[in-house]
Order: C-alpha cells, then sequence, then structure tokens
C-alpha cells in the first residue's frame, strides 16, 4: 500500500559500512513491524515498535542490528558492519490503532553488500 | 506459539480456471486474524484479504475468497477466473488479538509460487 513508504527502495553497502532504513508509517497508524526476506523465502519477523518503544525485538539479532521509532519522524532500522549475509529485503509494516484488520506493508528496500 | 503452514511450494494453475491455495494455522489464542499477501515478482507486498476467528462468513474481496474452516484451522485461498496477472507469490499470516488491542506480529508462512499457464 503506498501509503507506508519505505526508503532507500535499494541500497548497496560495502562489508563494514552501516545501512540505514527508514519506514514511515501510514497516517494515523502508531504500529511498525520489521520484517526480512531472503531469496526465495517467506518474511521473518524482526521487531515490533511503537512510538517510542520496543515492543517485541525477539525476531532481532543480539548484535550489529537496533530499531527504534521515535515521537517524531520514521522508524528506523540500523544494521551496523554489514556482511553479505545481511542482502535481503527488509519489510516495513504498519497497523492501526482502531482496527484489526488493515496490516499494510511498504515496498521494502532491498540491501545489497558487496 | 503461532505457526503457519503452506505445504504447496508451487502450483500452476490454467488461465481461467479456479485454484485453491491452502494454509493452515496453529495457535491457543481465541481471538486471531488471518491474512493473506500477494507478492509479484516487482517484490512488493499485497494485502489481498482478511478473516476474523469470530466472523461468522468467510471473507470475498473480488476474485478472492478464503475458505475459512475454524474447527481444522485452516484458511485457504481461493482465486476464482485465474488471470495471468495473478501469477506471484502468495503468502498466508496470522496475527493473535489480545483484548487490549495491541496488537501482535504478523507470523508468515513459507509462501506459495502460482504460475497461471495461458
Amino acid at each position: 500500500n503506498a501509503g507506508v513508504m519505505q526508503n532507500p527502495r535499494h541500497l548497496v553497502r560495502r562489508r563494514g559500512q552501516e545501512a540505514r532504513l527508514r519506514c514511515s508509517p501510514m497516517k494515523g497508524h502508531s504500529h511498525v513491524y520489521w520484517y526480512r526476506q531472503l531469496p526465495e523465502e517467506g518474511l521473518k519477523f524482526m521487531v515490533y515498535l511503537q512510538k517510542e518503544n520496543i515492543i517485541d525485538e525477539s525476531g532481532m539479532p543480539k548484535e550489529r542490528f537496533s530499531a527504534e521509532f521515535p515521537k517524531e519522524g520514521p522508524s528506523i532500522l540500523r544494521i551496523q558492519q554489514v556482511v553479505r549475509g545481511d542482502s535481503a529485503a527488509y519489510f516495513c509494516a504498519s497497523l492501526g490503532d482502531s482496527s484489526n484488520t488493515e496490516a499494510f506493508f511498504g515496498q521494502g528496500t532491498r540491501l545489497t553488500v558487496v | 506459539a503461532q505457526k503457519i503452514t503452506q505445504t504447496q511450494p508451487g502450483m500452476f494453475v490454467q488461465e481461467k480456471e479456479a485454484v485453491t491455495l491452502d494454509c493452515t494455522y496453529d495457535t491457543s489464542d481465541p481471538s486471531y486474524g488471518l491474512f493473506w499477501y500477494k507478492q509479484p515478482s516487482s517484490g512488493e507486498m499485497i494485502f489481498l484479504i482478511y478473516q476474523g476467528s469470530y466472523d461468522q462468513q468467510n471473507a470475498t474481496e473480488g476474485r478472492y475468497s478464503l475458505n475459512f474452516q475454524k474447527a481444522r484451522k485452516s484458511a485457504n485461498l481461493v482465486i476464482s477466473a485465474s488471470q495471468l496477472g495473478d501469477s506471484a507469490m502468495y503468502f498466508c499470516a496470522m496475527r493473535e488479538l489480545p483484548p487490549n488491542n495491541a496488537g501482535n506480529m504478523l507470523t508468515f508462512g513459507g509462501g506459495t509460487r502460482l504460475m497461471v499457464k495461458p
């Protein structure tokens, strides 16, 4: 759904660099989820955030990965010291507070580590 | 713990025919939602249809319908009158819905690749 905005769409990083992925949820949505999709695989949950809070980060690697969703601005998924295995599509989804039926995804960021 | 299973890694269907994509789930929570998404080769995730565990009727959205069998814990997607543009990956997902409506994560199945033959 065009309402969830992710940028950049494509990101190339050399091994050891940092990657920052941004997600702006749909207007009025305060729940943000990040997922990772490896080639030819399904989406794997990474982290669930609400404004200024990490609710569930059970799917996120303990090292090098972090996420935030500040009071103002987009949610950021940050990967430090990237390695080739981090190459994947990273999707953000947002849900509304009042409805459980709206779960829309952004177009994803395709990270390539060279 | 949630679990979603899609047993068909790939399927073929003739154009204009109907096709059923299987999805079974496992949850101990009585309140949950079931979602289907389409992912074409361009990569975006397109929301197709939603079914709530307490919904009395099967969900329908145009050519998409959800065959919800709660006792069997299955939520199969039926696509009627297949079109060439339906060729894509299809993912089933589930989300438990706690009473406070705070929401939990969507858990995805492994996906089914549908190929529509002309």
